[in-house]
């Protein structure tokens, strides 16, 4: 148990659907994250909150959509996605953007069909 | 360009040691890490180092050298549970965490 929940576990969704990841961290922390992890690839940061604001966004589809109402609670809103955006989503916590320590979620493993 | 390389799998024997290696180029440097993945779990954080040398924590060390932007990771009295992924990442100026594609490594009995 790291102290950052995610939800679903798994998720298999077609082209057309709307789905929605949720990433929860219950250690008061201030920084946010969402990663990519694909089959023998280096993670890749998606996007990174600070106090509820986005700072970074690398050159994320529009089809990947974040939110973050509150620092401890993340989304990661999906629709119309593609076959190679099948991949393991990782959320992971920080107390700020220097991350000395992050913690992750255990991951949504998603599948496009 | 930025860039993170480690051996993609290693194979050891249970009671022995291993040493992971890790080269790396970043714009900017703020620190090395070294995080552990087992199959179908999150990463959980190992070792950060940011100067030179050599930090022990119990069975696991981590050496940096920044000179030769170079890093290993050490286990000692290897256990099966070692069986994992080992991730190299490191940071830079902007403290953006730029990461290696991981090391499967492998314990024999």
């Amino acid at each position: 148990e790291t102290g950052v929940t995610q939800t679903p576990r798994h998720l298999v969704m077609g082209m057309t659907n709307k789905k929605s990841l949720k990433c929860e961290q219950h250690l008061g922390h201030n920084a946010m994250y969402w990663y990519k992890q694909s089959a023998k690839k280096p993670l890749e940061l998606m996007f990174v909150y600070s106090l509820e604001e986005r700072v970074e966004n690398n050159s994320v589809p529009s089809r990947f959509s974040p939110e973050c109402p509150n620092s401890s609670h993340l989304f990661l809103h999906l629709h119309t996605l593609q076959p190679e955006d099948s991949a393991l989503y990782l959320c992971a916590s920080s107390q700020d953007l220097e991350q000395r320590e992050a913690f992750f979620g255990q991951g949504t493993r998603l599948t496009v069909v | 360009g930025q860039n993170i390389d480690q051996p993609t799998e290693m194979t050891a024997t249970e009671g022995a040691i291993v040493q992971i290696n890790c080269t790396y180029q970043t714009s900017g440097f703020n620190g090395l890490f070294w995080y552990q993945q087992h199959a179908g779990e999150a990463p959980t954080f190992l070792s950060y180092n940011v100067l030179d040398g050599l930090e022990e924590k119990g069975r696991f060390s981590s050496f940096l050298s920044r000179s030769k932007g170079y890093s290993y990771l050490l286990l000692k009295e290897l256990q099966m549970k070692d069986s994992a992924s080992y991730l190299c990442a490191s940071m830079d100026s902007n403290y953006q965490l730029i990461w290696g594609a991981g090391t499967k490594l492998i314990i024999k009995p």
